[in-house]
């Protein structure tokens, strides 16, 4: 079985602080995203990699930044915590496009972050 | 606009019932389709996946349907158990490999 792990569950930040969340797979895939979730909107894309050091912006990419040294890890950074950056982030990984399951992503359980 | 829409946002059956959701899309070209479960406080999980040319898809008491004529895929849960309580998410993969999310339906079982 795939597994994602998140290194929090929940997490309580301040305003302006430095924040990681770190995200790590163990099913060897290419791919890893970064989203976020919020009441009554679909999952949002802010970061995606197809490849250690490789990142893609995604549909929300401005206060975020993120790391991929090593093929299972990928790291998401706020810089600066902001109050409307509180949400459920979600981690996941997907095989690569010629895999016969392309495109299917495998979802850690989530961080909730609080930003005060 | 590439758009995923779902309805109802909530619905709440007893135990045993079967129910129906609905998915509306609006993107195109499209490459397929997947249904997710997601559990509180957990990560969505899989349940099918249906090209543009499968009409239906079962898993267990999980029945997926599709229209691509019309852009339309239900979900469909037959006798349904407390377990079954959950959000279930659409998202339709596009021809740039861009996922487009719907915001999900919340299903409450009750006993």
């Amino acid at each position: 079985d795939v597994k994602v792990t998140q290194s929090s569950r929940y997490l309580v930040k301040r305003t302006g602080e430095k924040v990681f969340l770190e995200c790590v797979q163990d099913m060897d895939h290419e791919n890893m995203f970064w989203y976020r979730q919020d009441p009554g909107l679909g999952l949002r894309l802010i970061y995606f990699s197809y490849d250690v050091k490789m990142k893609e912006k995604g549909d929300i990419p401005e206060g975020y930044s993120v790391s991929r040294e090593k093929k299972e890890r990928f790291s998401l950074i706020l810089e600066s915590a902001s109050t409307n950056q509180t949400s459920m982030y979600l981690c996941a990984s997907s095989p690569p496009p010629t895999h016969m399951r392309s495109y299917e992503q495998y979802f850690g359980p989530g961080t909730r972050l609080t930003v005060t | 606009k590439n758009q995923v829409e779902q309805s109802p946002q909530s619905l709440i059956i007893l135990e045993g019932k079967n129910c129906t959701l609905q998915c509306n899309y609006t993107v195109s070209p499209f490459s397929n389709l997947r249904w997710y479960k997601q559990d509180t406080g957990r990560g969505p999980v899989s349940l099918t996946i249906m090209t543009f040319s499968e009409n239906t898809k079962s898993n267990g008491r999980y029945t997926a349907t599709l229209d691509a004529d019309t852009k339309q895929s239900s979900l469909h849960i037959t006798a349904s158990q407390l377990s079954d309580s959950a959000s279930y998410i659409c998202v339709v993969l596009g021809s740039n490999y861009q996922l487009i999310w719907g915001a999900g339906t919340k299903l409450i079982i009750k006993p």
